[in-house]
C-alpha cells in the first residue's frame, strides 16, 4: 500500500490556478493515482485518475512524472464552489489494500 | 438512476442500542463497501463485498457487521453502539475492486451515540 503526503490545507484566489500535489514515494508498478473531491456534507466524487504523464478532463489536470512518485492535481481558475477537500488516493484495489482515504488537503477558495 | 442512497440521514442513539443503516444502488455494481469519517480522521474501510454472499473486513470492522443478500443492498449494523461509533458512514459502490474503478459515494448517515 503506497502511502500519500498531501498538505493539510491551501488557500486561493478565484480565477487563479491550483496545484495540489501528492507524495507516494513507494508506489506500486500497477498502482493507480486517483483524485477525488469532497464537498461539505456530501460523499467524495471522483475527480480525475491516471497512470503517467498527463490526463486533462473538463474539471481538471493531472500530472505525473516518470517515476511516478509524485502527482499533482491542478485546477484551472478556480471559483468559491472549488472549495472542498481533495484527496489522493495510490493503489491498484480498494478491498484487499483496504485503501483508505487520508486527511486530503483542504482548499479554500477566497473572493 | 438514483446512484447509491442511504438512509437513515440522521440518527441518535443511546448506547447499547442496535440499529441498521441502508445503503442500496441501482447500477448493477459488484463492489460496496462501508466508510467511516471522523473529523481530522479522512474516510476509513469499515468492511467491503465484492459480489452477493461475499464480505470481508475493512480497517475498522469492530462493532459492526454487514451483509449481501443481493447486489443492490448493503446494509451495516451496529450491534451495541458506542459513543466512539459518533461518525459519519458513507457507501460507496464502484463497478468492480480495482482501484482504478469510480467509485460513487451515497450522501452519508450522521450517527451519534449519547
Amino acid at each position: 500500500l503506497a502511502k500519500t503526503t498531501q498538505p493539510i490545507s491551501m488557500d486561493s484566489y478565484e480565477g487563479q490556478e491550483v496545484n495540489i500535489t501528492c507524495s507516494h514515494n513507494n508506489i506500486a508498478t500497477n498502482d493507480y493515482i486517483t483524485w477525488y473531491q469532497q464537498f461539505p456534507s456530501q460523499g467524495p466524487r471522483f475527480i480525475i485518475q491516471g497512470y503517467k504523464t498527463k490526463v486533462t478532463n473538463e474539471v481538471a489536470s493531472l500530472f505525473i512524472p516518470a517515476d511516478r512518485k509524485s502527482s499533482t492535481l491542478s485546477l484551472p481558475r478556480v471559483s468559491l464552489s472549488d472549495t472542498a477537500v481533495y484527496y489522493c488516493l495510490v493503489g491498484l484495489n480498494f478491498g484487499n489494500e483496504k485503501l483508505t482515504f487520508g486527511t486530503g488537503t483542504r482548499l479554500t477558495i477566497i473572493p | 438512476n438514483a446512484g447509491v442512497t442511504q438512509t437513515p440521514k440522521f440518527q441518535v442513539l443511546k448506547t447499547g442500542q442496535s440499529m441498521t443503516l441502508q445503503c442500496a444502488q441501482d447500477m448493477n455494481h459488484e463492489y460496496m463497501s462501508w466508510y467511516r469519517q471522523d473529523p481530522g480522521m479522512g474516510l476509513r474501510l469499515i468492511h467491503y463485498s465484492v459480489g452477493a454472499g461475499i464480505t470481508d473486513q475493512g480497517e475498522v470492522p469492530n462493532g459492526y457487521n454487514v451483509s449481501r443478500s443481493t447486489t443492490e443492498d448493503f446494509p451495516l449494523r451496529l450491534l451495541s453502539a458506542a459513543p466512539s461509533q459518533t461518525s459519519v458512514y458513507f457507501c460507496a459502490s464502484s463497478y468492480g475492486e480495482l482501484a482504478g474503478d469510480t467509485q460513487y459515494f451515497g450522501p452519508g448517515t450522521r450517527l451519534t451515540v449519547l
